[in-house]
């Protein structure tokens, strides 16, 4: 039940673009993106509804591909604040589940 | 506006007893929910509250228990005490599910230590 995320680490240099992947084996109400720094909580990023619509980070975005129960999260540009874990969250209806998790390192 | 908050920040208990963590979600909102976050590991959905109602929760044994009170706040309690239960446990809070749009706050977590 608990999505599956791409890649599970990686390492950018300022300015590159990373696109991170969330995929779930179950029929999907929503996605959720939060990041997680080290030591800190979880913070919101972005949510995405079935039907297209979504709310959320100014210079992130996001898909949500329902038919394939697939959310994919682009980060353009990226910079050394967009370090940590990076989580989508699932909603099945009556279920939330955080996917696993990557790990995104952005150097100088 | 006051965020989500946690009590107690550490807690440290030996194998056997009863931990009790408590969660004041943000004001206005009615969902509370709990996860578990080993070191180093991923966000591990234990219960989800709303309304005074457990909504649902996640794949952990039945000693793994909680409530939600009247005003919102919540209570996780965890029955005889495992080493393997010595983890972050984090609340969040949201508006109600039929909210739609209901991103979930999180507070700043429990770090429990089971010795």
């Amino acid at each position: 039940q608990q999505p599956v995320q791409s890649p599970q680490a990686v390492i950018l240099r300022e300015g590159e673009d990373a696109v991170i992947n969330c995929s779930s084996s179950k029929a999907l109400y929503s996605v959720h993106w939060y990041r997680q720094k080290h030591g800190e909580a979880p913070v919101f990023l972005m949510i995405l509804l079935k039907g297209g619509e979504q709310k959320g980070h100014e210079k992130i975005s996001a898909s949500f591909n329902e038919k394939k129960q697939q959310s994919s999260l682009y980060l353009t540009a990226s910079q050394l604040s967009y370090s940590g874990t990076y989580f989508c969250g699932t909603d099945t209806g009556n279920q939330f589940y955080f996917g696993t998790g990557t790990s995104l390192t952005v150097i100088p | 506006e006051a965020g989500v908050t946690q009590s107690p920040t550490h807690l440290i208990k030996t194998r056997g007893q009863q931990a009790t963590l408590r969660c004041s979600p943000i004001s206005g909102h009615t969902s509370v929910y709990w996860y578990q976050q080993a070191l180093g590991l991923g966000l591990q959905f234990l219960l989800w509250y709303d309304e005074g109602e457990e909504r649902n929760r996640g794949n952990f044994p039945p000693r793994f228990s909680g409530r939600q009170f009247p005003n919102y706040s919540s209570e996780l309690n965890v029955n005889a005490l495992e080493l393997e239960d010595s983890a972050l446990y984090l609340c969040a809070s949201s508006l109600d599910f039929g909210s739609n749009l209901y991103e979930q706050y999180f507070g700043p977590g429990t770090r429990l230590t089971v010795t």
